[in-house]
Parts: structure tokens; C-alpha cells; sequence
């Protein structure tokens, strides 16, 4: 069953702690992206990576971190540095080249730091 | 910024075609049309998407008018379970082409299903 899958769905976090968001694909896809959705607003971009060892920063990368060291996960870091984490985190990728890219996404991860 | 218009929100019965439209009068001859939609809590599921043409899927139809300034998403039977929020993107397809890597959404059009 191909998809992209985020764990946890839910999660807590007291302020000042880094926290790291999981983002898997088993869609062959090379690019990943991660994005952030508040309450009522479109989605920002994060970060995004087109290929494995490779990612640059989007709108809002100020607090964040990514790795790609493997083609199939992007994992997200939350640092002690963004200052209002709280917030709804989508994970999507797409195939790099295809001629209209659709981007697929994950479920999505519910961070709220207390 | 998003490059398109929607409708804050819009109601249809269930069992009746729900027509969604969207403007983008500054679209390029370059640039895509994809609809998304999003269940509360749940990540963007692709619905749709086109260039010029007219398409249709298992999901909807995507009617583009002829000088690509505004479509209409259809979905020809409404449930319940389409009630959502819908957001109308348009981007260049390929990065050759200039395009972007991120998906611009707008506020979206809020439907309502009811029963």
C-alpha cells in the first residue's frame, strides 16, 4: 500500500525542547517537502529536498531543521529557536521532473508545546 | 501570495452537483490549475488538475474557460463526506519551466454538505 505516513498524528511538547517530526514515502518520489498550517491559513513552506543528501530552506526555515539521508524519509526538527511551534506540520512529496508534479501529502502531525 | 479567488464558503444538498469556481485572471500559459481539498484535520488530497482542457477523473470534473481566467470544479454527486475545505492552486508545472517548488494556498471555499 504506497503513501506517505507522519507519526505521531498527535504531539506534546514542552517549550524549550527540540522535537523531531517523522515523514516516510514508499512512492519513489525524490522531492519531499514539509509544510506548516495554522489555524484558518493556507499552508508555508518549510523546507523541501529534490534529492537524497540535498534540501534548502523555504518561506519559513527560521527554528527548523531537515536531513535527507535516505531517499524515502525527511524528518522535521523543531527547535528551541521557533518561536511559536504550536501548529499543524504536513509532510508531501512528489516525483522530481514529471510534467505536472503533483504534490501528494501525509497526514499530518498536531505539535502543541506547552 | 496565492494567484487565485474563491468563495469564502458555498452550501449543496446531498445528492446534487456541487460547483466550485475559482479565478485566476493573472495565469500564465504555462501555469497548471490543481484543486485540493482538506477534511478537517487531515493533510491536502489531491483532487484534479489541468492545463487548457476540460478533465475528469474518479473524483470530479474540471471545467478551464477559454481564456484560462476561471474554472469550476464539479462534483457531480455530493456526500457528506465532501464536505471540506477546497483550495484552487495554480503553478507551472515543471521546475525547467520556472516553477515553483511550493504549492501556494489561498483561504479556499469552505462546502458544506448537507443532508
Amino acid at each position: 500500500d504506497g503513501g506517505i505516513t507522519q507519526s505521531p498524528k498527535y504531539l506534546f511538547r514542552k517549550e524549550g525542547q527540540n522535537v523531531t517530526l517523522s515523514c516516510e514515502q514508499n512512492l519513489n518520489h525524490d522531492a519531499m517537502y514539509w509544510y506548516r498550517q495554522d489555524p484558518g491559513q493556507g499552508l508555508r513552506l518549510i523546507y523541501y529536498s529534490q534529492i537524497v543528501n540535498d534540501f534548502q530552506k523555504g518561506d519559513i526555515a527560521e527554528g527548523y531543521s531537515v536531513s535527507r539521508e535516505k531517499k524515502e524519509s525527511f524528518p522535521l526538527t523543531v527547535t528551541s529557536a521557533q518561536k511559536n511551534p504550536t501548529a499543524f506540520y504536513l509532510c508531501a512529496s512528489s516525483i522530481r521532473g514529471a510534467s505536472s508534479d503533483t504534490q501528494y501529502f501525509g497526514p499530518g502531525t498536531r505539535l502543541t508545546v506547552l | 501570495d496565492a494567484k487565485t479567488t474563491q468563495p469564502p464558503s458555498m452550501d449543496c444538498a446531498e445528492g446534487r452537483a456541487a460547483n466550485l469556481p475559482c479565478n485566476h485572471s493573472t495565469i500564465s500559459g504555462n501555469e497548471y490549475v490543481y484543486w485540493y481539498r482538506q477534511i478537517h484535520s487531515q493533510g491536502p488530497q489531491y483532487i484534479i488538475h489541468g492545463l487548457k482542457n476540460n478533465e475528469t477523473n474518479e473524483m470530479a470534473s474540471l471545467i478551464i474557460t477559454e481564456d484560462r481566467k476561471s474554472s469550476t470544479l464539479i462534483l457531480p454527486h455530493a456526500t457528506l463526506r465532501d464536505t471540506a475545505v477546497y483550495y484552487c492552486i495554480v503553478r507551472v508545472g515543471t521546475k525547467t519551466q520556472g516553477g515553483s517548488e511550493k504549492l501556494v494556498f489561498g483561504k479556499g471555499t469552505k462546502l458544506t454538505v448537507n443532508p
